[in-house]
């Protein structure tokens, strides 16, 4: 068990530029999630899968935010045409099962948009 | 809308004395609730859990109390150490949710 690895663990772009994040869960986990935390605010929830199928998003999740999890292993969060107001750690988790599940988090994506 | 809420943004205390954190809640929905840990630069730590068909739950150092009827959950470490300075997030959710709501987090600085 290796945990929730994600990459990169920085990313420093352009505003208007796109960026792509990976998320690899902890390997028998069917359930993934995607968080933003930003200064002195808890994480915030973005999306969920179980499996391959996306099943929530949230509103924070503008159409320029984009997520995969094509074979239901690791995931993709891309964001388009960044903002400078998408600077912020991007945290990935996994959990197995339903109900009172506990999600673990991998170590996080800092963006920065200059 | 922020449904689960730490009013304490910072704690301070001792080596050796008791760390007692708080949290609150506003969605009567939610039935299981965590603690996690977070240091910088890397993601948050699980801690420790409880359900809301329990009042208490302990493992180690670590344990958390849930009182239903005020919607409010404390976390206490006894005793406390160096190596649990660090930033505390409350989280929470209900049996039909996926997602955790978090409250925005205490820091807690243990002094030697």
């Amino acid at each position: 068990d290796t945990g929730v690895s994600q990459n990169p663990r920085h990313k420093i772009t352009k505003r208007g530029q796109n960026v792509t994040f990976r998320c690899d869960p902890i390997s028998e986990h069917n359930r993934l999630y995607w968080y933003r935390q930003t200064l002195g605010q808890g994480p915030e929830f973005l999306t969920y899968f179980q499996n391959e199928a996306q099943l929530e998003k949230s509103r924070l999740l503008s159409d320029r935010f984009s997520a995969e999890r094509p074979k239901g292993s690791f995931s993709t969060l891309e964001i388009q045409r960044t903002e400078q107001g998408d600077s912020a750690m991007y945290l990935c988790a996994s959990s197995f099962g339903g109900g009172r599940e506990t999600q673990y988090f991998g170590p996080g994506t800092r963006l920065l948009v200059l | 809308d922020q449904q689960v809420k730490q009013n304490s943004p910072s704690l301070s205390v001792q080596e050796g004395r008791i760390s007692i954190l708080n949290c609150d809640y506003t969605n009567s929905m939610f039935d299981y609730f965590l603690w996690y840990k977070k240091y910088p630069a890397e993601g948050p730590t699980f801690l420790i859990s409880i359900s809301s068909i329990k009042d208490k739950n302990e493992d180690g150092r670590f344990t958390v109390f849930l009182n239903k009827s005020a919607k409010h959950l404390s976390l206490h470490i006894v005793p406390s150490q160096p190596g649990d300075s660090a930033v505390y997030f409350c989280a929470a959710k209900g049996s039909n949710d996926y997602k955790l709501s978090f409250g925005a987090g205490t820091t807690v600085t243990v002094r030697a």
